[in-house]
């Protein structure tokens, strides 16, 4: 079955402990992109890769790092989580790297809670 | 100022209406997307139109390039397409913009 998984889907945890999102795609896309959500803000773009080893900062990055080392994986990575970074994240992936106007194909979501 | 806008912000509908919600972009962006968001938080991209019109079953999207606008209808709804409907951009960026959504409830 296609698809985006992200792991884990609920985290609690506290300042300062770093910790990372998993997300993997099985469908060869090359294009892959992370984003948060939150109320009154709607969704924003925080990083994106349109293929191996390429990667672009979004509307928010700040606080986050990415890396894409393999095609199907895209791990988004908190250094230093503050609160501010609680939130729920979507991974997301559509086939082209020529340019994202293909449709996307997103993941269950990631609730993430910093105390 | 977002590039995306997107109305009306919340719309209540009985069964069997016929619904559009409307979406306005800025210069830059070259494809729009429709995504629907239902509780419990799940995205479902429903289209990608870079021109013209799509229909899939009772829900159809459409776009004027031209004066920057698209729109998606929902024929005869029902309650069970009651859920968060947002439209996005895709850029020549490749970088993704959004609308604030539209919260929709069917009523039976």
């Amino acid at each position: 079955e296609a698809q985006v998984t992200q792991n884990p889907r609920y985290l609690i945890t506290v300042t300062g402990k770093k910790l990372t999102v998993t997300c993997s795609q099985n469908m060869n896309h090359e294009y892959m992109s992370w984003y948060r959500q939150d109320p009154g803000l709607g969704l924003r773009q925080i990083y994106y890769s349109m293929n191996v080893e390429v990667t672009d900062k979004g509307d928010v990055p700040e606080g986050y790092k990415v890396s894409r080392k393999e095609k199907r994986n895209f791990p988004l990575i908190l250094e230093s989580p503050s609160p501010n970074q609680t939130s729920l994240y979507f991974c997301a992936s559509s086939l082209s790297g020529e340019g994202i106007n293909q449709p996307q194909h997103f993941g269950d979501g990631t609730r993430l809670s910093i105390l | 100022k977002n590039e995306v806008e997107q109305s009306p912000q919340n719309l209540t509908a009985q069964e069997g209406e016929f619904i559009t919600i409307n979406c306005s972009y800025s210069v830059g962006i070259s494809a729009l997307h429709w995504l629907q968001q239902h509780p419990g938080g799940g995205i479902v991209s429903l289209f990608m139109l870079s021109s013209g019109k799509k229909k899939h079953g009772r829900l159809i999207a459409t776009i004027n390039i031209q004066e920057k606008h698209s729109s998606l209808h929902i024929t005869a709804s029902h309650p069970r397409d009651s859920a968060v409907y947002i439209c996005a951009g895709s850029g020549n960026n490749n970088d993704m913009r959004f609308g604030a959504g539209t919260r929709l409830t069917v009523k039976p």
